[in-house]
């Protein structure tokens, strides 16, 4: 599977958007990119997912590269109740199995 | 819709005493698994299964055993509890299919926190 390089903590304004970037250098053509986050004392949380093209849904955006090494996720409006572990991830299409192999992500703080 | 649930919230066990986590989904997801996370760590994976009757080791699976004999149960077993084994353990389900694979999001329960002393 694609590894993914995050950076481990960023910081944003309340109210600014917020652009956590990935680094998927090795990710293959069928290998799709997601995000989830966790937050304190929560289980991870799905946010969104894409193959090549730009996606958007109520929470955030994903904005991938043309030549799919790198991606974005960003959260539009930020809020403190955004902070959080963000965790990029790449996950092939398989036959067999479907199982998630997490980093350690990057801890976003949204400032007041 | 309660989606994946996870019992109990915490528990406190001796070494060697031996419990079962349960988890049990109502979204017909054929596909579970369970991970720990170790305090300011990403999660691992302990066990998979993709359908009733089977299962599958993932990273770190010593130290504990699964079943799933039916689709809505995933329960993971300790039976020697050790000190290693203090974590936040979570259960997760997703709709696997083979057209689908790689396509389903996982949805996760709260967790259980299970601290061995």
């Amino acid at each position: 599977d694609a590894k993914t390089t995050q950076p481990p903590s960023m910081d944003c304004a309340e109210g600014r958007a917020a652009n956590l970037p990935c680094n998927h250098s090795t990710i293959s053509g069928n290998e799709y990119v997601y995000w989830y986050r966790q937050i304190h004392s929560q289980g991870p949380q799905y946010i969104i997912h894409g193959l090549k093209n730009n996606e958007t849904n109520e929470m955030a955006s994903l904005i991938i590269t043309e030549d799919r090494k790198s991606s974005t996720l960003i959260l539009p409006h930020a809020t403190l109740r955004d902070t959080a572990v963000y965790y990029c991830i790449v996950r092939p299409r398989r036959n067999r199995d479907d199982k998630i192999i997490f980093g350690k992500g990057t801890r976003l703080h949204i400032l007041p | 819709n309660a989606g994946v649930t996870q019992t109990p919230k915490f528990r406190i066990l001796k070494i060697g005493q031996s419990m079962t986590l349960q988890c049990t989904q109502d979204m017909n997801h054929n596909y579970m698994y369970w991970y720990r996370q170790d305090p300011g760590m990403g999660l691992k994976l302990i066990y998979y299964s993709v359908g009733a009757g089977i299962t599958d080791k993932g990273e770190v699976p010593n130290g504990y055993n699964v079943s799933r004999s039916t689709t809505e149960d995933f329960p993971l077993r300790l039976e020697l509890a050790a000190p290693s084994q203090t974590s936040v353990y979570f259960c997760a389900s997703s709709y696997g299919d083979r057209a689908a694979v790689g396509n389903q999001p996982q949805h996760f329960g709260d967790g259980t926190r299970l601290s061995i002393l």
